[in-house]
Order: structure tokens, then C-alpha cells, then sequence
């Protein structure tokens, strides 16, 4: 079973604040590393594909950067909002011979609350 | 497009029961897969499929059963429902070709074995 792991587990912040959190995945056969934003009663979306050392991705006030070579992820979120609450999943797909044809593993995720 | 339906919503079985959740995607996407959701366990693989005809196990396999015989349809089986099995169950789907590929989930069933 690959070790696809998040922290912190959850994290309370004030409006405003900015914050980030961390996934860990296997460096070795690597293929890609996903963000989504699940939200409460609804279903996991996606926010970033992410796929080359280094890479950064933005949406609006979330980023993310990619670091293959040590394993890890960063989200980050600038001037968090209420409407961030939501629990933020990363997910690791290996390398299936050149193909993305892997199995999708799913860290345990971290819950933001943004308190107004 | 419809993306990934899921049905029934919500479903109460009773031990030993058996059920089929149904899965259908309109997107053409070759890997459909199932997970389950508990408390504190995240989202967790049951099975998936990379094309029809094509399927494997994933982390958690023990209790269902899945066949694909058509792109689009990927229904998840309980052969005789256990309280263990309590959970929501999700359904997702993603492209295989290209790098960039997403996975889009359906809207969840949640099941209750007494």
C-alpha cells in the first residue's frame, strides 16, 4: 500500500490569514500528484494535475509546488475566505509503465475551517 | 453532459442482503473506479477499471465485485452486505490519455447495513 500522507489533519484560521499545508508521497515512480477541494455534503473537485519537479500551479488565491525528487507537495492558500472551508485532499498516481493507467492513492486529507 | 451519475442516493440493507450501486459516466473515460469513505480513513480503493472488460482490485476488495462490459457503466456489487460495509460509497472517472487528467467523482450512495 503506498504511504500518501497529509499534515496537518486540520487546521482552524481566522479570515484573512494565509495558510498552507503539506503532502508526502513515494519520489520513486512517480507519474502525478493531485489536489481537490471537498467540500462538506458534496462530491471531491478537482483543483491542480501537477506532473513535473517544480511545478507550480494557481488558481486564483490556492497554489500549489511540486518537489518530486524529495516526495512532498505544498497548498497553499493566500487571504483565506469561510468559503475555503473545505477538506483539501492530495492524491498520488505512479508511473504504470509510461502511462497514467496507476492506481490513484488518496492522502487522509486536511480539514480547513476559516472562522469569520 | 451528465458527468458521473451515481444511484440510489441512499440505501438500508440488512445483513446478508445483497446490492448492485450503479455507476454511469458520459465523458468517454477509460478508468472508472470505486472508493469508500469512512471517518478517519479517507478515501479508500475497492476496484477499478483502466477499459471494458478490464478490471482490478484495489486496497479494500474484500465484499464486492465489479464487471465492465461497456465504457460508460462500472456497477459495484455486494455479494451479502455486512455492517462493515456501512459507508458512502463514491464513484469516479478520469481520462488515460494525456498527463493532465483529472478525476471527476459522482455524487456519493450512502449505505447503511443494520
Amino acid at each position: 500500500i503506498l504511504n500518501v500522507e497529509q499534515s496537518p489533519q486540520s487546521l482552524h484560521v481566522q479570515e484573512g490569514d494565509s495558510t498552507n499545508f503539506t503532502c508526502s508521497f513515494p519520489s520513486s515512480n512517480f507519474y502525478a500528484l493531485h489536489w481537490y477541494r471537498w467540500e462538506t455534503a458534496k462530491s471531491p473537485e478537482a483543483l491542480f494535475v501537477m506532473t513535473l519537479n517544480g511545478d507550480e500551479k494557481k488558481k486564483g488565491r490556492i497554489s500549489a509546488t511540486l518537489n518530486t525528487k524529495e516526495g512532498y507537495s505544498y497548498l497553499y492558500i493566500k487571504g483565506s475566505q469561510p468559503e475555503d472551508s473545505a477538506t483539501y485532499l492530495c492524491a498520488y498516481l505512479p508511473n504504470a509503465g509510461g502511462t497514467s493507467y496507476g492506481k490513484l492513492t488518496f492522502g487522509q486529507g486536511t480539514i480547513l475551517t476559516v472562522h469569520p | 453532459n451528465a458527468g458521473v451519475t451515481q444511484t440510489p442516493k441512499f440505501q438500508v440493507l440488512k445483513t446478508g442482503q445483497s446490492m448492485t450501486l450503479q455507476c454511469a459516466q458520459d465523458m468517454n473515460h477509460e478508468y472508472m473506479s470505486w472508493y469508500r469513505q469512512d471517518p478517519g480513513m479517507g478515501l479508500r480503493l475497492i476496484h477499478y477499471s483502466v477499459g471494458a472488460g478490464i478490471t482490478d482490485q484495489g486496497e479494500v476488495p474484500n465484499g464486492y465485485n465489479v464487471s465492465r462490459s461497456t465504457t460508460e457503466d462500472f456497477p459495484l456489487r455486494l455479494l451479502s452486505a455486512a455492517p462493515s460495509q456501512t459507508s458512502v460509497y463514491f464513484c469516479a472517472s478520469r481520462s488515460l490519455a494525456g498527463e493532465y487528467n483529472e478525476q471527476f467523482f459522482g455524487p456519493g450512495t450512502r449505505l447503511t447495513v443494520l
